[in-house]
């Protein structure tokens, strides 16, 4: 089975301009998480999707959104860019919601806002 | 609130010596479930356990194994005979039953195993 791939890889955007990362789950996985990892705040939570509905939300601002397609393939949006928004992003798929099951993360997308 | 502390920040080891990570978390709920990943210089996050809180026993696999601790709120991960390719950062993180896929992930652990 292929594993959890994101596009692109990296990323070079300037403040105010928006972006849209893409990440395709283990085929079968329904659920997609995404992470925000920085040297200052280490790895936090994004938001889940299942199913196509958000099931999680971390603590971030409006300005950071997703969603996720009838395929399970999910996309993150950020719009008005700021400085502090260069992170590597971080996506996992697991096969269903909650209870024990691992999740199994993408190669990330290395954002960096100038 | 949860919470996951990596007390280690960097741990730097010479080739074959054993190294114990630390991990230790904080949670009301009575059932959750702990894990660690490595993440090599690519960037992946690597699966490497999976812990639920009713499962007690310690775990090895090869050169890996981890003591869960109920009583003191901690997950340790030992590496036996360490070998340069261990040279990672390891994160411990914690998920509650009610929280979905959330993960709560400590700081991390740099190990770095010298030849």
């Amino acid at each position: 089975k292929a594993g959890v791939t994101q596009t692109p890889r990296y990323l070079i955007k300037t403040r105010g301009q928006q972006v849209t990362l893409s990440c395709s789950p283990i085929s079968g996985h329904r659920s997609v998480s995404w992470y925000q990892q920085t040297p200052g705040q280490g790895l936090q939570f994004l938001f889940e999707y299942f199913s196509e509905t958000q099931r999680n939300k971390g603590n971030f601002p409006g300005r950071f959104s997703g969603r996720q397609f009838s395929n399970s393939r999910s996309e993150m949006n950020v719009s008005t860019l700021e400085l502090g928004d260069s992170a590597l992003y971080l996506c996992a798929s697991s096969p269903e919601a909650g209870e024990g099951n691992e999740q199994f993360f993408g190669p990330g997308t290395r954002l960096t806002v100038l | 609130a949860q919470k996951v502390t990596q007390a280690q920040t960097e741990i730097s080891v010479v080739e074959k010596e054993d190294v114990t990570l630390d991990c230790v978390y904080e949670t009301r709920d009575t059932t959750y479930y702990l894990f660690w990943y490595k993440q090599p210089p690519s960037g992946e996050l690597v699966f490497l356990i999976r812990r639920n809180s009713f499962d007690e026993q310690n775990e090895i696999s090869g050169r890996y194994s981890w003591n869960f601790q109920k009583s003191t709120s901690s997950f340790n991960f030992t590496i036996t005979a360490s070998q340069v390719v261990d040279s990672a950062v390891y994160f411990c993180a914690l998920r509650t039953l009610n929280a979905g896929n959330m993960l709560t992930f400590g700081g991390g652990t740099r190990l770095m195993v010298k030849p």
